[in-house]
């Protein structure tokens, strides 16, 4: 398995531009999971779906971030407009929900500068 | 919901060095527990893991014991080398069927020659 793909690998924006960021996830996993990682904040929990369902959306700073998963295979996450404290690496994960002890495979990520 | 202490970073130690990061939880129940690693400019990777109390999980050279007793579950490595520099993430699964991990801080460990 190619394990958890995201693109682009780096995405350099302009502050008010529409940025996605794409996640393939291990093919049979029925979790997926959207983090954000900083210096100041760490690794923060944005979102996560069981089953290409939004779970729980509580992580997700504003109104401009939104994600999606329309089938088993694919997911983005969207921020429009994008601000320069958007700045950060993005990583996606998915598991297997009900798999104790499988834990989460993560993707290389997305380093996002928004100047 | 579940909770991590990690010790705070950075941990700086000399090539061949013994390592420990240590790592304490609040959880409901006996969850499996995590440790995940970091290499610089990648994303988070298991290392290893321990499913029930007493369990060791062992991978290149690093052990944790789940110690059920002190919700504990300490990494450590006897030789550390340049190559370990990244940083460990120590991770509590959530009980029943939601199987959610709380990520803990992380510590950072380089290590010099």
């Amino acid at each position: 398995d190619a394990g958890v793909i995201q693109s682009p690998r780096h995405e350099v924006t302009e502050m008010g531009q529409e940025v996605t960021l794409r996640c393939k996830p291990i093919s049979g996993h029925n979790s997926l999971f959207w983090y954000r990682q900083t210096m100041m904040r760490g690794l923060e929990l944005l979102i996560y779906f069981n089953n290409n369902v939004p779970i729980d959306d509580s992580g997700m700073p504003e109104d401009r971030f939104s994600a999606k998963m329309p089938n088993a295979s694919f997911s983005t996450l969207k921020i429009q407009p994008s601000e320069p404290r958007d700045s950060a690496v993005y990583f996606c994960a998915s598991s297997l929900k009900g798999g104790q002890g499988y834990g989460y495979t993560f993707g290389s990520g997305t380093r996002l500068t928004v100047v | 919901g579940n909770s991590v202490t990690q010790m705070e970073g950075p941990v700086t130690l000399s090539e061949e060095a013994f390592l420990t990061i240590n790592c304490t939880y609040t959880a409901t129940g006996y969850p499996s527990l995590f440790w995940y690693v970091q290499y610089p400019g990648e994303g988070l990777q298991l290392l290893l893991k321990a499913t029930k109390a007493d369990d060791k999980g062992s991978n290149k050279g690093f052990e944790a014991t789940y110690r059920k007793e002190t919700t504990s579950f300490h990494l450590e490595k006897g030789s550390v080398q340049v190559s370990d520099s990244a940083v460990y993430f120590c991770a509590p699964e959530g009980g029943g069927a939601g199987n959610m991990l709380t990520f803990g801080g992380g510590t950072r460990l380089m290590v010099k020659p």
